[in-house]
C-alpha cells in the first residue's frame, strides 16, 4: 500500500513565525503535491513537484514556498505565517505512467496561526 | 480553467438504499477523474480512478462512470451502510503530471 505521511497532525504557530510542513512518501513516486482545504472553498492546489529540485506553482502559491531535495520528501514552507494561513494542509503523491495519474493523500496537518 | 461541481452538497438516506452521487466538470479535456472519501478531520482515501479511455470502474459496492461528452461522472453506491457515511469528493486532472481540481464534495449520511 502507498504510504504518505505528514510530520504533524496538529500545529499551532504565531503570526510571523517560519513554518515547515513535511511530507514523506514511500512508493518512489515522481510527483508530489501540497493542497489546502478550507470550509466553503474546498481543496486548492498550492504547489507541486514532478522531480527532485523541480517545482511548479499551483492555484494559490502566494505566501508559500516548497523544497524537494530528495525524491521521497516534499516540504511546504510558510516564510512568515499569517492568520489567513490557518487551514488543513494535505500532501499527496502520484505515480505518473503515460497519462495515468492517481493521487494518494496523507492524513493532513491542521495548522492554526494565532 | 477546469471547474468541478458536486450536487447535492448533502444527502441523507436510510441504510440499504442504492444511491448516486453526481459530479460535473466544465473542461472536456479532462483525462483522469478520481473519486475520494474523506472522514471528518482526516485525509482523503482514493476510491476509484477513471481515465478518459474508460467509461466506468468498479470496486466492491462502488461503481463510477465517466461521460466526457456531457461533462459528468457519477458514483453509484449499492446497498448503503452506516459506515459509508463520509464526504465524497470528485476531482479531475489533465494528462500531465499536474494537480487535481476538486469539487466541494457531497456530505453523505446513512441512517441506521
Amino acid at each position: 500500500d502507498v504510504k504518505v505521511t505528514q510530520s504533524s497532525r496538529y500545529l499551532v504557530k504565531r503570526t510571523g513565525e517560519k513554518v515547515f510542513l513535511e511530507c514523506v512518501q514511500d512508493m518512489d513516486h515522481e510527483n508530489m503535491f501540497w493542497y489546502r482545504q478550507d470550509p466553503g472553498l474546498g481543496l486548492r492546489l498550492i504547489y507541486f513537484s514532478y522531480d527532485v529540485k523541480m517545482k511548479e506553482k499551483g492555484d494559490i502559491p502566494e505566501g508559500y514556498s516548497v523544497s524537494r531535495e530528495k525524491k521521497e520528501r516534499f516540504s511546504l514552507i510558510l516564510e512568515s505565517a499569517s492568520t489567513n494561513q490557518t487551514s488543513m494542509y494535505l500532501c499527496a503523491s502520484s505515480l505518473w505512467r503515460g497519462r495515468y495519474n492517481e493521487q494518494f493523500f496523507g492524513p493532513g496537518t491542521r495548522l492554526t496561526v494565532l | 480553467k477546469q471547474e468541478v461541481t458536486q450536487i447535492p452538497a448533502a444527502l441523507s438516506v436510510p441504510e440499504g438504499e442504492n444511491l448516486v452521487l453526481n459530479c460535473s466538470f466544465t473542461d472536456s479535456a479532462i483525462y483522469n477523474l478520481q473519486w475520494f472519501r474523506q472522514d471528518p478531520g482526516k485525509g482523503l482515501t482514493s476510491l476509484l480512478l477513471i481515465q478518459s479511455s474508460q467509461r466506468e470502474q468498479t470496486s466492491g459496492r462502488l461503481n463510477a462512470s465517466l461521460d466526457k461528452s456531457s461533462g459528468r461522472s457519477t458514483l453509484y453506491i449499492a446497498a448503503s451502510q452506516p459506515g459509508d457515511s463520509a464526504t465524497y469528493l470528485c476531482a479531475g486532472s489533465g494528462g500531465g503530471a499536474d494537480g487535481l481540481t476538486f469539487g466541494k464534495g457531497t456530505h453523505l449520511i446513512i441512517q441506521p
